[in-house]
């Protein structure tokens, strides 16, 4: 069925590399796209949200990337910092489905010192 | 309050025995999620308030799961008779009406069915 993935479950980095943490997306009924970073323990936190118009949208040390051509969405992270280190999940708000938002699995991030 | 409260924060119950999660939205936010995430996957939608419209149930996963919301604030996730494979962690999200893809969420519930 339509789903959003992720195409690693992993991610390991070194402390001062960018980090990228991809998404695989199938349905092209998306207007918003969201990454979400949940730490252990917690709920997820909003990072940065993306809309199906755009191609590429910049925060703090974070840029999101999207491409629809091939139905896909990266997160990069710059100079990654062990604070960094947390399940990054992407979602995605589909057109017909209100405000209600679909999870992709999460990528675990781990940042070595 | 100052961020999504959600009650308990673990539960442990008897398979077979009813269990009540609570959660307290953002004051003022007018949208209620209640997601689920079993380990190591993600988030599965399972019901969805919005003001006081119909709620969108369509994530629920079977009849012995249900939700309200009363007096358009605090919400109440019931689930009946349960079950090993309910065991997961229950997390609540609220958002007000201009915001809606910008959930904030709250910790969540552990619930461990033994």
């Amino acid at each position: 069925g339509e789903s959003v993935g992720l195409h690693l479950p992993t991610l390991s980095v070194q402390e001062g590399d960018n980090s990228i943490i991809n998404c695989a997306y199938s349905n092209s009924a998306s207007d918003y796209f969201i990454w979400y970073k949940q730490e252990s323990g917690k709920g997820p936190q909003f990072i940065i949200d993306i809309r199906s118009n755009m191609d590429k949208r910049q925060g703090q040390r974070v840029t999101v990337l999207l491409n629809k051509t091939v139905k896909h969405l990266s997160l990069q992270i710059a100079a990654t910092q062990p604070g960094d280190s947390a399940v990054y999940f992407c979602a995605e708000k589909r057109r017909t489905s209100g405000s209600r938002l679909t999870f992709g699995e999460g990528t675990q991030l781990t940042v070595n010192p | 309050g100052a961020g999504v409260s959600q009650s308990p924060s673990n539960k442990v119950t008897e398979k077979g025995k009813d269990v009540e999660l609570r959660c307290d939205p953002i004051s003022g936010h007018t949208a209620l999620y209640w997601y689920r995430q079993s380990l190591g996957q993600g988030l599965e939608f399972l019901i969805y308030f919005q003001g006081n419209s119909a709620p969108d149930k369509s994530g629920l996963p079977s009849d012995r799961f249900s939700a309200e919301r009363t007096g358009g604030s605090v919400s109440t996730l019931t689930i009946q008779r349960t079950q090993q494979e309910d065991s997961a962690v229950y997390l609540c999200a609220s958002s007000s009406r201009g915001q809606i893809f910008g959930y904030t969420f709250g910790s969540g519930t552990r619930l461990t069915v033994v």
